[in-house]
This record gives C-alpha cells, structure tokens and sequence, in this order.
C-alpha cells in the first residue's frame, strides 16, 4: 500500500467502549498529525508528533489518547467518549515537522459515531 | 471564534463557466494560505496556495486571489468540470505562540452541473 491509511473507516462505539483508531503512512516521513472534522465545523488539529515525539496538544480532552511507537504508526486511543465526539478523524503526515503546510498528505479519515 | 469563514456551504455553476469560491479571514498574523479539496470518502487534498506577499497565484485553471486589507481570499476555477464537484476548504497558516498553525474554515460544497 501506498500514502496515508487508517483503519477502521467506519466506527460505531457506546460510550463506556474503548477503541483505538489506527493511522499508518508509507512515504517515509517523520511528522503524524491527527485531526477532527465535526459537521459544520471547521477541521481542527488535535495532536502533532514529530519523529515519535508529541509536539503539539491542543487542548483535547484526556478520553482522546495518541501513541506514536515508531515513524510510520499513529494510534488514537478512545474511552469513555461523549456522543459530541462523533466525527470524521483524519491523519496526516508530512516530511517533518518544519515542512510547509501544504506537503501534508491526509489519509481517508475514520467516520466515528458514539452512541 | 472561527479565524477562517467560509460563509457559502454549497454553491452550484454550470459546467463551463467560472466558480468562485470566498473565504475571510480575521488574523492578520496568517502569512499563508491554502486551498485543500476533499472527494467524499477521502482525505483532503491539497490545491493551491498563496504566501501573502503575493496577491495572485495561478496553476492551470485554478486561480487563488488574496486580498490582505480585505482579509479575503477566492479560488477561481475555469472553465469548470464536472470532476470539480467536491468539497473545498479554504486554510490559513501562521505563527502561534513560535509554532505555526493551521485553522481550516468550514468548507464550501462545489456541484458543478453538466
């Protein structure tokens, strides 16, 4: 495979579930970011990492976890979330972390719905 | 506070004919800008962008206008096709506290009817 993937696509989740969203990129870079895009709302950053080291957490609720164990994966763990979490969850990466914005490179998103 | 607005969710132009797609902006501390396009089911893509020293940058038949005393910003696309139906986002970037930032507007849906 090539690009950005992340697995599942499509997640449905009570809200004492935990679940964890996977990101994997095959370009070689060494920054992962992830993002949420809620309907209506403009697409925002939630964490940033730059070769496997977290950079940037803006402000999100500790229900939302990232692990990043190497380069190439990026984790999202979630628990005990809030039917106002549903979203669709993007990950991107781009060369590294200095590199301009418009090389980040977005993979297919995680449509999640908490119930 | 939304930094970056997209006031147009959707907008509809005949196949052919010019699209015009806005975006404001409230923080003059933005130097960058970009337009990203989104096909559903899939992650934005980057399209075109624009350092604000510049008020004009053109690739093929896309075009982004910036207006930095307006805090306005348009992407022109001509003649428009059918494969430009998607979901277009409109970002700024700038300098945050010594990190930079990116903050997405909303989106405007573009149908272009054949």
């Amino acid at each position: 495979e090539t690009g950005v993937t992340q697995t599942p696509r499509h997640l449905v989740m009570g809200m004492t579930n935990k679940k964890s969203l996977k990101c994997e990129q095959h370009l070689g870079h060494n920054a992962m970011y992830w993002y949420k895009q809620s309907a209506k709302k403009p697409l925002e950053l939630m964490f940033v990492y730059s070769l496997e080291e977290r950079v940037e957490n803006n402000s999100v609720p500790s229900r939302f976890s990232p692990e990043c164990p190497n380069s190439s994966h990026l984790f999202l763990h979630l628990h005990t979330l809030q039917p106002e979490d549903s979203a669709l969850y993007l990950c991107a990466s781009s060369q590294d972390r200095l590199a301009g914005v418009d090389t980040q490179y977005f993979g297919p998103g995680t449509r999640l719905t908490v119930l | 506070d939304q930094q970056v607005k997209q006031n147009s969710p959707s907008l509809s132009v005949q196949e052919g004919r010019i699209s015009i797609l806005n975006c404001d902006y409230t923080n003059s501390m933005f130097d960058y800008f970009l337009w990203y396009k989104k096909y559903p089911a899939e992650g934005p893509t980057f399209l075109i962008s624009i350092s604000s020293i510049k008020d004009k940058n053109e690739d093929g038949r896309f075009t982004v206008f910036l207006n930095k005393s307006a805090k306005h910003l348009s992407l022109h696309i001509v003649p428009s096709q059918p494969g430009d139906s998607a979901v277009y986002f409109c970002a700024a970037s700038g300098l945050d506290f010594g990190n930079e930032k990116l903050t997405f507007g909303t989106g405007t849906r573009l149908t272009i009817i054949p």
